[in-house]
């Protein structure tokens, strides 16, 4: 059963950079047809989906996100990474990590989430 | 790209069936069978329960079934449980090769 954990600061201060950390236990980030996605989800707010990467390194990312994202991956780690730089408030939310079924199209294994707050 | 458009809020009373719907465009919805619906309660990560429009992972009970028509996908629940309770998001893949989640439906049980 694969299973997903988030990892990284609570706390951010405006201007700074985000950076999470997810690590993936179960299997092998780097067996079968799956990409690895960031999704966040602001305080009482539906689900943003961020961007994916797959373990070649290609990325895709949210337009209104994309000139201040980067998703990156470890594969000796068993991990892949987020990073949001020039944070507000408005990026305060619970970041999830979760799995993609690369035939699907659709993200069957979830994190617990963390929540990041920006605030000074 | 826009969210997903779903209504706010949905009810129903044990036993019942409800129905929640899910409308995007040509680029997204309309355009592609890779329509999921995730089921989240309080506190919890969102949890899959329905793929390809209509593809039930499993463990999910048959009590969840999923549509489409056009640019509006469906989420039907019948034999509503008190466990049902909870917020519902459907996402979509999008012709730019990204992702676009529904603004959420809580469902209560009456």
């Amino acid at each position: 059963q694969v299973q997903l954990q988030e990892s990284g600061p609570g706390l951010v201060k405006p201007s700074q950079t985000l950076s999470l950390t997810c690590t993936v236990s179960g299997g092998s980030i780097s067996s079968g047809s799956y990409y690895w996605s960031w999704i966040r989800q602001p305080a009482g707010k539906g689900l943003e989906w961020i961007g994916r990467i797959y373990t070649s390194g290609s990325t895709n990312y949210n337009p209104s996100l994309k000139s201040r994202v980067t998703i990156s991956v470890d594969t000796s780690k068993n991990q892949f990474s987020l990073k949001l730089s020039s944070v507000t408030a408005a990026d305060t939310a619970v970041y999830y990590c979760a799995r993609g079924a690369d035939f699907e199209l659709t993200f069957d294994y979830w994190g617990q989430g963390t929540l990041v707050t920006v605030s000074s | 790209q826009s969210a997903l458009t779903q209504p706010a809020s949905v009810s129903g009373s044990p036993g019942q069936s409800i129905t929640i719907s899910c409308t995007g465009t040509s680029s997204d919805v309309g355009g592609y069978n890779y329509v999921s619906w995730y089921q989240q309660h309080p506190g919890k990560a969102p949890k899959l329960m329905i793929y390809e429009v209509s593809n039930r992972p499993s463990g999910v009970p048959d009590r969840f079934s999923g549509s489409k028509s056009g640019n509006t996908a469906s989420l039907t629940i019948s034999g509503l449980q008190a466990e049902d309770e909870a917020d519902y998001y459907c996402s979509s893949y999008t012709s730019s090769s990204t992702w676009v989640f529904g603004g959420g439906t809580k469902l209560t049980v009456l």
